[in-house]
């Protein structure tokens, strides 16, 4: 079955600066990647997503890059804020809406 | 988007007890998931539950600890069986969303603690 790697577990960048989270993930037949959002307490939201037939996907400051080919995506965070502090999930799918999400990132943003 | 209720929000329970979470979605969706986040851990699909047959477990997740209803298209239930300290965990129901995109809808969640 499908596995999702994600890497790196914490990260810690100061306010301004870019933060990239990588996955990688083993079905070949997963078509959709999206990336959820979890601060404290809160409920995972999605953030961006990206299909199979797209390279990349850009929304303000958040980016995603796919690479079928080596099975993995990233996600791209420039600018960083105090409020994207959170634990960020990456996750793939091969369209049956069962979800396999990655191990998660906590991103913390010094102020 | 899908707005999804789910209660309790937490609760504390002692070994061996059974508690049902209760979701709600404010619009008709075909498939309803339930996942499992365990303290500082990802999120693990223990089931999907479709309205009108029996739900479909994850390997790990066996009717008889998590049973699950869903008598209708709003509603959906999952009890956690027999509970033990390992359940401790947050349960999150979550939808797919009504324009078929592929996005995730999730609840608050349910963090329950067993003693």
């Amino acid at each position: 079955g499908e596995n999702v790697e994600q890497h790196p577990s914490t990260l810690s960048v100061q306010e301004g600066d870019s933060a990239v989270i990588k996955c990688t993930y083993s079905d070949s037949a997963s078509n959709y990647f999206p990336w959820y959002k979890q601060e404290l307490g809160k409920r995972p939201q999605l953030i961006i997503d990206i299909r199979s037939n797209v390279g990349e996907k850009k929304d303000q400051r958040i980016a995603v890059t796919l690479n079928k080919t080596a099975k993995h995506f990233s996600l791209h965070i420039t600018e960083t804020q105090p409020e994207d502090s959170a634990v960020y999930f990456c996750a793939a799918t091969s369209g049956t809406y069962k979800y396999i999400f990655g191990t998660g990132t906590r991103l913390k943003v010094l102020a | 988007s899908a707005v999804i209720s789910q209660k309790p929000s937490r609760d504390i329970c002692q070994r061996g007890t059974s508690l049902t979470i209760q979701c709600q979605v404010d619009s008709q969706v075909t498939m309803m998931f339930w996942y499992r986040q365990q303290p500082g851990q990802s999120l693990t699909l223990i089931a999907t539950a479709n309205q009108g047959s029996e739900a479909t477990y994850e390997s790990g997740f066996v009717i008889d600890k998590f049973p699950i209803s869903r008598p209708n298209l709003t509603f959906s239930t999952l009890t956690v069986s027999n509970m033990s300290p390992e359940d401790s965990s947050i349960y999150l129901c979550s939808v797919s969303g009504p324009t078929n995109t592929g996005e995730l809808f999730f609840g608050e969640g349910s963090r329950l603690t067993v003693l």
